[in-house]
């Protein structure tokens, strides 16, 4: 098994620009978390889905963030328009099992917006 | 609303020293309980989970962790530190029947030869 797939892992780009993470799933895994890592805010949920349906998406800071999951192994997370602010590890995590809690993480992106 | 309390930010151990690393969990009922470790530049990686049962718990790469309900604790243990466990340790919880993990602030272990 592969484990979680992130794409790019380092993304570099301008404020204003449009950026899309990319996460895949384990096989098997329905519910699917992404998170945001920085030094000032520690490891911020957010928004997960279950079963492609977007359960919780309270974390997510503003509407310049937007999540989706087109099929049952595969989301991207949308930032439209970037911001200096948005620069942080951003990593999905994904599970088999309602009830279990236990999360699977991917390696993580790390992105910088100038 | 579950919440999680790592009180100490950083620890400092000497290689070959014993380790205990404090979490703190708020809940209404007995939790789902974790702890992950980060290396650095990587994704976190599962150590150990508690659900029920034996109230101690073994993980990978020599770890262990007890659960204490009059405490409402779920430390982290290794009796011998190596060089290699220097990384940052979350403690995290999970209501029964949800699936939404909540972490603590995390803990830097840093390792002194």
């Amino acid at each position: 098994d592969a484990g979680v797939i992130q794409s790019p892992r380092h993304e570099v780009t301008e404020m204003g620009q449009e950026v899309t993470l990319r996460c895949k799933l384990i096989s098997g895994h329905n519910s699917l978390f992404w998170y945001r890592q920085t030094m000032m805010r520690g490891l911020e949920l957010l928004i997960y889905f279950n079963n492609n349906v977007p359960i919780d998406d309270s974390g997510m800071p503003e509407d310049r963030f937007s999540a989706k999951m087109p099929n049952a192994s595969f989301s991207t997370l949308k930032i439209q328009p970037s911001e200096p602010r948005d620069s942080a590890v951003y990593f999905c995590a994904s599970s088999v099992d309602y009830s279990y809690n236990e999360q699977f993480f991917g390696p993580g992106t790390r992105l910088t917006v100038l | 609303a579950q919440s999680v309390t790592q009180p100490d930010i950083h620890i400092t151990v000497s290689e070959g020293a014993s380790l205990e690393l404090r979490c703190n969990y708020s809940y209404g009922a007995t939790p789902y309980l974790f702890w992950y470790v980060q290396s650095p530049g990587q994704g976190l990686q599962l150590l150990l989970k508690y659900f029920s049962g034996d109230t101690l718990v073994q993980g990978i790469k020599g770890f262990e962790a007890e659960f204490k309900r009059s405490q409402s604790s779920f430390n982290l243990r290794k009796p011998s530190v190596h060089w290699s466990d220097a990384a940052e340790y979350f403690c995290a919880v999970g209501a029964i029947g949800g699936n939404k993990l909540v972490f603590g602030a995390g803990t830097i272990l840093r390792v002194k030869s």
